[in-house]
């Protein structure tokens, strides 16, 4: 199947830092990538939806000034969490459709982002 | 609003049970309905379903989805301990290619 991976898998932050998390479809080419949150005990929330080459879509309550999202090649996306406050703090999840268009989403293994 | 509800929220039972985990959907454009399974990490695919009726398995894991009552079951048999995890639905919506998530159903087996 294909294979997404994250960088970095776990980060502490400083409150006023920015981060940033990298997301690699490393087998295939992704036209589109996905960025979701997920709070503990929570399901995947979608923060916005990003193709590559063009901006990114976000979701109703997102700050795209916040988290912002490059999606420069079929094969990466990065989400940058500028500014980071204890709030933020929360498992980021990406994934990636192919070229095909089939439905299915392939997930990386997300990034524990704990913002002190 | 497209939505997804599944049920129950959690459920715990014995090894060697059988469970049925429900998920209904309300979505535009439906395309799919998707079943995955996360443990501590990031969720894993375990079914895409786009035709009602035909019954998918995997295993001791078998899913089915009826487009009419707009309801999906993932039916796991003989559960193990390492069964146990949130199992997540998500429809597809076809145009702008998005999963919309339930709530997840934890599923805890107790040897």
């Amino acid at each position: 199947g294909a294979v997404v991976s994250q960088h970095p898998s776990r980060v502490i932050c400083k409150s006023g830092t920015s981060v940033k998390i990298e997301c690699r479809s490393l087998d295939f080419q992704a036209t589109t990538m996905f960025w979701y949150r997920q709070f503990p005990k929570q399901s995947l929330m979608l923060m916005a939806t990003s193709n590559e080459g063009s901006k990114a879509t976000y979701e109703q309550g997102v700050e795209k000034d916040k988290f912002l999202i490059n999606h420069a090649s079929l094969t990466l996306s990065t989400l940058t969490v500028t500014s980071a406050h204890p709030e933020d703090s929360s498992f980021y999840i990406c994934s990636a459709t192919g070229t095909s268009g089939y439905d299915e989403q392939f997930f990386g293994p997300g990034t524990r982002l704990t913002v002190l | 609003e497209d939505k997804v509800v599944q049920s129950p929220l959690s459920l715990v039972v014995h090894e060697g049970d059988t469970v049925t985990l429900n998920c209904s959907y309300e979505v535009t454009n439906f395309r799919s309905l998707l079943w995955y399974k996360q443990e501590k990490k990031a969720p894993t695919f375990l079914f895409m379903l786009t035709s009602s009726g035909i019954e998918k398995k995997s295993g001791r894991l078998s899913s089915i989805l009826d487009k009419k009552e707009l309801f999906s079951i993932l039916n796991i048999t003989a559960t193990q301990t390492g069964d146990s995890a949130i199992y997540l639905c998500a429809a597809f919506e076809r145009s702008a290619r998005q999963l919309t998530f339930g709530s997840g159903t934890q599923l805890t087996v107790l040897p």
